[in-house]
């Protein structure tokens, strides 16, 4: 696709259900990150992918979090057993791996844990 | 933590005045980027500036980087409605293999026609 696409755009949930949320990334783009943005906030790192390196997991917050990338392509963040405090803008982001490129990010996840 | 601080959290202007906004770092990068965010949702690559560049423009954009304060800004010029946004500066560590983005809290513009 011409961007990075993530699925749903918004989801609702209910406190204790598993939720799961997909990235797609640019074609060709072998990095690819994960950022949650509560309301009014910063963006909170949450996990970095890159190529076939082991991912760099120290952004997850609990262990209710995990993520994975299938065939280097696209991404599934998991979140077991929501709570009300997930609640936040999931963001996707995938870049060409080097220290001077831009990180292109798709619209986000709008997930609400009621 | 390596994230950048920007200054103001918010800041409202005029249209046609100039808006200027700060980032505060805290380790050595390879580079610093400025992204645009409307309304919550995906950010918007605007301008990279590279640690041995000091001033960068893009259109009504203009970058600043002092590496030796660790601290960057950004300049739009004659401001417009549009310019209505979130604005984030993002960094890498320096010699980092890691291709970590990290980002501030954001200033918050408002531009009132």
């Amino acid at each position: 696709g011409a961007g990075v696409s993530q699925s749903p755009s918004n989801k609702v949930t209910e406190k204790g259900k598993d939720v799961e949320l997909r990235c797609d990334p640019i074609s060709g783009h072998t990095a690819l990150y994960w950022y949650r943005q509560s309301l009014g906030q910063g963006l909170e790192f949450l996990i970095y992918f890159q190529g076939n390196s082991a991912p760099d997991k120290s952004g997850l917050p609990s262990d209710r979090f995990s993520a994975e990338r299938t065939g280097g392509s696209v991404s599934t963040l998991t979140i077991q057993r929501t709570q009300q405090e997930d609640s936040a803008v999931y963001l996707c982001a995938s870049s060409i791996v080097g220290a001077g490129t831009e990180a292109f990010f798709g619209q986000g996840t709008r997930l609400t844990v009621v | 933590s390596q994230q950048g601080e920007e200054d103001p959290q918010a800041l409202s202007i005029q249209e046609g005045e100039n808006a200027t906004m700060n980032c505060s770092y805290k380790t050595s990068i390879n580079n610093l980027q400025w992204y645009r965010q409307n309304s919550g949702r995906g950010l918007v690559h605007l301008i990279l500036i590279r640690s041995n560049e000091r001033e960068k423009h893009s259109g009504r954009l203009r970058v600043t980087l002092d590496t030796s304060k660790k601290s960057s800004s950004l300049l739009i010029t004659a401001s417009r409605a549009a310019d209505t946004a979130s604005y984030f500066c993002a960094t890498r560590d320096r010699g980092s293999t890691l291709g970590r983005l990290y980002f501030g809290r954001g200033t918050q513009l408002t531009v009132w026609p």
